[in-house]
């Protein structure tokens, strides 16, 4: 079964500073992978994925992430946080099993952003 | 227009109750789901269905009752709550094709039994 590992479930960073937060995923296929976001009192959205069509991913809000197979790693950035960033994010992967599709979340890493 | 909508959004019962939450979208998914989130805000799946037909069960109590009318909707009944079952319960859909999973949720359901 594929999974992922969200390192760190709080990070905070200072406004314009630069967002790192970090997933790495358990794949014995060519994954897919997702970042979401949700925001307090709300439903998760998507701000990227990874269907391998290229290994830099650009996202909505001005996120990217970058797909390394070497690491194992999807790592989600962004060159300066802005107060609005402050939310949870999840990285999550596709499980392709008997019954179906489904989204395999990791624990989630709360962003704070500190003016 | 909401895309993915879910009916109460706030729901308070005492242990032993049955209750009900709603979902419909209308976005024209074949695919829809139930997941809980826990106090953690960690996010399981507990159901999948595409197209009416239940195709994933993650061996959630048989106290959880998924049912779909159509495939716009999908409802959940819970019967004869516990107090481990408190957690924000989201709905959502996307359409069924590997790499285009795309999750779509409502903006959840805040189940607290008392």
């Amino acid at each position: 079964a594929q999974s992922v590992t969200q390192l760190g479930s709080h990070v905070s960073v200072s406004e314009g500073a630069l967002v790192l937060l970090r997933c790495n995923y358990s794949s014995s296929v060519p994954p897919y992978l997702f970042w979401y976001v949700q925001y307090p009192n709300q439903g998760l959205q998507l701000l990227l994925k990874y269907t391998s069509a290229a290994t830099l991913v650009k996202g909505i809000n001005g996120f990217e992430a970058e797909f390394k197979k070497s690491e194992t790693s999807f790592h989600l950035t962004k060159p300066s946080a802005h107060m609005s960033d402050a939310a949870e994010y999840f990285c999550a992967v596709s499980d392709r099993g008997t019954g179906g599709f489904k989204t395999i979340f990791g624990a989630g890493t709360r962003l704070f952003v500190k003016a | 227009d909401t895309a993915v909508s879910q009916t109460p959004k706030y729901l308070v019962t005492q242990m032993g109750n049955d209750k009900s939450i709603k979902c419909e979208q209308n976005l024209g998914h074949d695919t829809m789901y139930w997941y809980k989130q826990d106090s953690k805000k960690f996010l399981k799946i507990m159901f999948s269905y595409n197209n009416k037909e239940l195709i994933i069960n993650e061996t959630v109590p048989n106290r959880f009752s998924p049912k779909s009318p159509d495939k716009a909707h999908l409802n959940l009944h819970i019967n004869s709550l516990e107090l481990g079952d408190s957690a924000v319960y989201f709905c959502a859909s996307s359409p069924y094709e590997q790499g285009n999973e795309k999750l779509f949720f409502g903006s959840g359901t805040q189940l607290s039994v008392l």
